[in-house]
């Protein structure tokens, strides 16, 4: 299957840092990634939608100020969590929409657990 | 109706047993059916997949069955492994557009 590759695995922060967290498709070109938030023992919660050049699109209730997103390449989208509190701790998980000729097929990256203090 | 609901919230299944997880969508207009596999701590990782236009897909011991008419999926396992232990979730989606299911907690019994 195709690779998504997410970085950093992890990280700790202190409260009001802001934190990068990295998104790539490592063996295709994706116009549009996702972004995703996870809680403990619940599905996955839709941040945005991104696109390669273009603005991302939000969900409902997501910060856009909050959660900067970037997709400045084919195969890289940025989450920026800014001015990060404790409340953002949680496991974020990005997409990448690979195309194919059946349909577009999404693949999921590792996942970065934010733990804010 | 953009709800996908999957039951049941957890499984618990002996070694070799059959393990089924069903799903039901309410949107017509979705058109791409996959199934997802987590462990703890990692993300989600593609099972198997169908679209509409087929009633029943096999890979391995992963079969999903669809039935257009009634809206519902499902995923079979057959002879389940304790290595299957996972969360399993199924969505529905069209294009942009994909919608989860509340995730099913497998536990497979050696």
């Amino acid at each position: 299957g195709a690779v998504v590759s997410q970085h950093p695995s992890w990280v700790i922060c202190k409260s009001g840092t802001s934190v990068k967290i990295e998104c790539r498709s490592l063996d295709f070109q994706a116009t549009t990634m996702f972004w995703y938030r996870q809680f403990p023992k619940q599905s996955l919660m839709l941040m945005a939608t991104s696109n390669e050049g273009s603005k991302a699109t939000y969900e409902q209730g997501v910060e856009k100020d909050k959660f900067l997103i970037n997709h400045a390449s084919l195969t890289l989208s940025t989450l920026t969590v800014t001015s990060a509190h404790p409340e953002d701790s949680s496991f974020y998980i990005c997409s990448a929409l690979r195309p194919g000729a059946g349909g577009d097929t999404q693949y999921f990256g590792p996942g970065t657990r934010l733990t804010v203090l | 109706q953009q709800q996908v609901k999957q039951s049941p919230q957890s499984l618990i299944v002996q070694k070799g047993g059959i393990s089924i997880i069903n799903c039901a969508y309410e949107n017509t207009a979705f058109d791409y059916f996959p199934w997802y596999q987590q462990f703890p701590g990692k993300g989600p990782a593609l099972l198997i997949a169908i679209r509409p236009d087929v009633s029943e897909k096999k890979e391995g011991r992963f079969t999903i069955s669809f039935n257009k008419s009634a809206k519902q999926f499902s995923l079979h396992i057959m002879d389940s492994q304790p290595g299957d232990s996972a969360t399993y979730f199924c969505a529905a989606s069209r294009g942009f557009k994909t919608i989860f299911g509340a995730g099913t907690r497998l536990f497979v019994k050696a």
